[in-house]
């Protein structure tokens, strides 16, 4: 089966780098995501990177990809107060060959920055 | 362009009733996944819409249904309520494959 784990706080000060990182089980994912959430929102969509790809870097962002031992990351550079959340990990598996993918989340990391 | 929205954003029903909550997806998507976000049990995968059809569904009872609609708009339906029901209901939207998918600001569904 699959599953995604993640640690669930990590505190960082302001300006520093903040890493925040992931293990997923399933091999056949395709697709790997991080998500971020903000208290009462839904899901921002901050960046994803394709199982056959190491590294993705999109501005402050940064994804590495360890497809031998399932281990994903994420890198934001300069971290500031309001990168302040709960960031989510998911990866996309096809069921039932019907083009169809959905995702399997992490429990989420809760990212605090200290002014 | 518009994102995916979610109607009602907040809901209070009693147990034993039944509800139906709406997602209209980004325009040109015709892919619609519903999530349940509890506490809990985090982030978990309801079911999946393509061209009015049910493609895949996840590990939740029969009373949780859905449907889409010609226009990609999806509507999923509780029956039965049921204190354990109380979660953050969120719809994704994507073009064809449920890869990509971004996500509605989700409706707050409070069972008493």
């Amino acid at each position: 089966g699959e599953d995604v784990e993640q640690s669930l706080f990590l505190s960082v000060r302001e300006g520093d780098s903040s890493v925040i990182n992931c293990t997923y089980t399933d091999s056949s994912s395709t697709y790997l995501y991080w998500y971020k959430q903000e208290p009462g929102a839904g899901l921002q969509l901050l960046t994803y990177i394709f199982s056959n790809m190491d590294m993705k870097q999109d501005q402050r962002l940064t994804v590495l990809l360890n497809k031998k031992d399932k281990h994903l990351s994420l890198r934001i550079a300069d971290t500031q107060t309001g990168d302040s959340a709960i960031y989510f990990c998911a990866e996309s598996i096809s069921y039932s060959g019907a083009g169809s993918y959905q995702l399997t989340f992490g429990k989420g990391t809760k990212l605090s920055v200290i002014p | 362009k518009a994102g995916v929205t979610q109607t009602p954003r907040y809901l209070i029903k009693t147990r034993g009733q039944q509800v139906t909550l709406s997602c209209s997806p980004i325009s040109g998507h015709r892919s619609v996944s519903w999530y349940q976000q509890t506490p809990g049990q985090g982030l978990q995968f309801l079911f999946e819409y393509f061209s009015e059809t049910q493609r895949n569904k996840g590990n939740f009872p029969g009373r949780f249904s859905g449907r889409q609609f010609s226009n990609s708009r999806s509507e999923m339906n509780v029956s039965t309520l049921e204190l354990g029901d109380s979660a953050l209901y969120l719809c994704a939207s994507s073009l064809e494959t449920g890869n990509e998918q971004f996500f509605g600001p989700g409706t707050r569904l409070t069972v008493l």
